[in-house]
């Protein structure tokens, strides 16, 4: 199995400024995720974070709002970019592992005042 | 496109009853089916994953089934506990989507001691 380190956990931040949440793996992964969940409802998924090339984001997504990175096989991060009310989610990272198993960090609650 | 459907949305019973929670698929062409647990504002937690050519899986007081043909999974939980009190999320991986996971929209169990 993988054990994904996400941090911060939660924060409160002020609109139109970014914020940056970190995704650590214990081993190395091909596949990594971004997901958003946004109150009382399921996830869905931003983008798929590619090493070594621009990330591949799901319809409705776009780089400048979400630009990711993925600077090795054991890490990413996702900036949430110019931040309104509406950003207010709990945003996930996910590991595809063994290109079977999906296992995911434990989250980042994020509230925009 | 997938689409996963989970009923009931939201379960309430008495501790040390059995349960059983549904989930539905209309593309039958899948890598697998994931069950998670999710708590308030955290992560998931995988709890079962049960692979395209297999029927069920158990894990302890859990029990997963899976028939593919007719597009369904369902969760049995035996001898339910307060700790059980969470959202139940089903994920299914597509054939025709990649290694994207199709989420359910969750079903929330509350066991009352």
């Amino acid at each position: 199995s993988a054990v994904i380190s996400q941090k911060p956990s939660r924060d409160i931040c002020q609109r139109g400024t970014s914020l940056t949440i970190q995704c650590q793996v214990d081993s190395q992964v091909t596949m990594m995720f971004w997901y958003r969940q946004q109150p009382g409802q399921s996830l869905t998924l931003i983008a798929t974070a590619n090493q070594g090339s621009e990330a591949t984001y799901e319809s409705g997504f776009v780089i400048d709002k979400f630009p990711i990175s993925r600077p090795n096989l054991t890490f990413s991060t996702l900036t949430v970019s110019n931040m309104s009310p509406e950003d207010s989610s709990i945003y996930l990272c996910s590991v595809l592992w063994s290109n079977t198993e999906a296992f995911f960090g434990q989250g980042t609650r994020l509230t925009v005042v | 496109k997938q689409e996963v459907t989970q009923i009931p949305a939201a379960l309430s019973v008495p501790e040390g009853e059995n349960l059983v929670l549904n989930c539905s698929f209309t593309d039958s062409a899948i890598y697998n089916l994931q069950w998670f647990r999710q708590d308030p504002g955290k992560g998931l937690t995988s709890l079962l994953l049960i692979q395209s050519s297999q029927r069920e899986q158990t894990s302890g007081r859990l029990n997963a089934s899976l028939d593919k043909s007719s597009g369904r999974s369902t969760l049995y939980i035996a001898a339910s506990q307060p700790g059980d009190s969470a959202t139940y999320l089903c994920a299914v991986r597509g054939k025709t989507s990649g290694s994207r996971l199709t989420f359910g929209e969750g079903t929330q169990l509350t066991v009352n001691p």
